[in-house]
């Protein structure tokens, strides 16, 4: 059962322009949720993250936004840049289990020069 | 500092066969947490380890295990391969449990032919 849905899996966006990815998930205990960036043949890295406490966090070019009565979160890239071209994981956990992490599928966002 | 290692970087087997995969946390983390990517998939948690006991499992059969050291080493091994084996595994680690201060190493990509 997925928990965490990434129904975008791919986004292209011009240089320069807004990048959004969408991120919903149906465990309502979730209280901690994070973005990852990976690319081809490395691990994931952490992007940024969000408490259930706070509805946004900031972080440089890099904005989350969650919003949890919709048990929905986005990720904002401006601008967007040649080497954000990656595929983006959204995670999601809760601390009544342990933190154990659940991902979504992953997006590929491929910014155009 | 050394990130997290994990060894071998690409693996060919064949069904039927075991495989034993190793992962080196980055040095003071205690926590290793292991993962299973596939295409379309996301990633999926295998197993968390803390001090070497474990303290939470995904949804894979019996025939996925693992194990921690007293040094936070850690290893995965899956017998009697499948076909639908066939992933990228990625190990984390973290200094503590939660979901904060996950390092990803670059993965094993495991074939079974």
């Amino acid at each position: 059962d997925q928990q965490v849905k990434q129904n975008s899996p791919s986004l292209s966006v011009q240089e320069g322009r807004i990048s959004i990815l969408n991120c919903d998930y149906t465990n309502s205990m979730f209280d901690y949720f994070l973005w990852y960036k990976k690319y081809p043949a490395e691990g994931p890295t952490f992007l940024i993250s969000i408490s259930s406490i706070k509805d946004k966090n900031e972080d440089g070019r890099f904005t989350v936004f969650l919003n949890k009565s919709a048990k929905h979160l986005s990720l904002h890239i401006v601008p967007s840049q040649p080497g954000d071209s990656a595929v983006y994981f959204c995670a999601a956990s809760a601390r009544s289990n342990d933190y154990k992490l659940s991902f979504g599928a992953g997006t590929t966002v491929t910014v155009r020069a | 500092k050394a990130g997290v290692t994990q060894t071998p970087r690409y693996l060919i087997k064949t069904r039927g066969q075991q495989v034993t995969l190793s992962c080196s946390p980055i040095s003071g983390h205690r926590s290793v947490s292991w993962y299973q990517q596939t295409p379309g998939q996301g990633l999926q948690f295998l197993f968390e380890y803390f001090s070497e006991t474990q303290r939470n499992k995904g949804n894979f059969p019996g025939r996925f295990s693992g194990r921690q050291f007293s040094n936070s080493r850690s290893e995965m091994n899956v017998s009697t391969l499948e076909l639908g084996d066939s992933a990228l595994y990625l190990c984390a680690s973290s200094p503590t449990q939660g979901p904060a201060g996950y390092t990803f190493g670059s993965g094993t990509r495991l074939t079974v032919v």
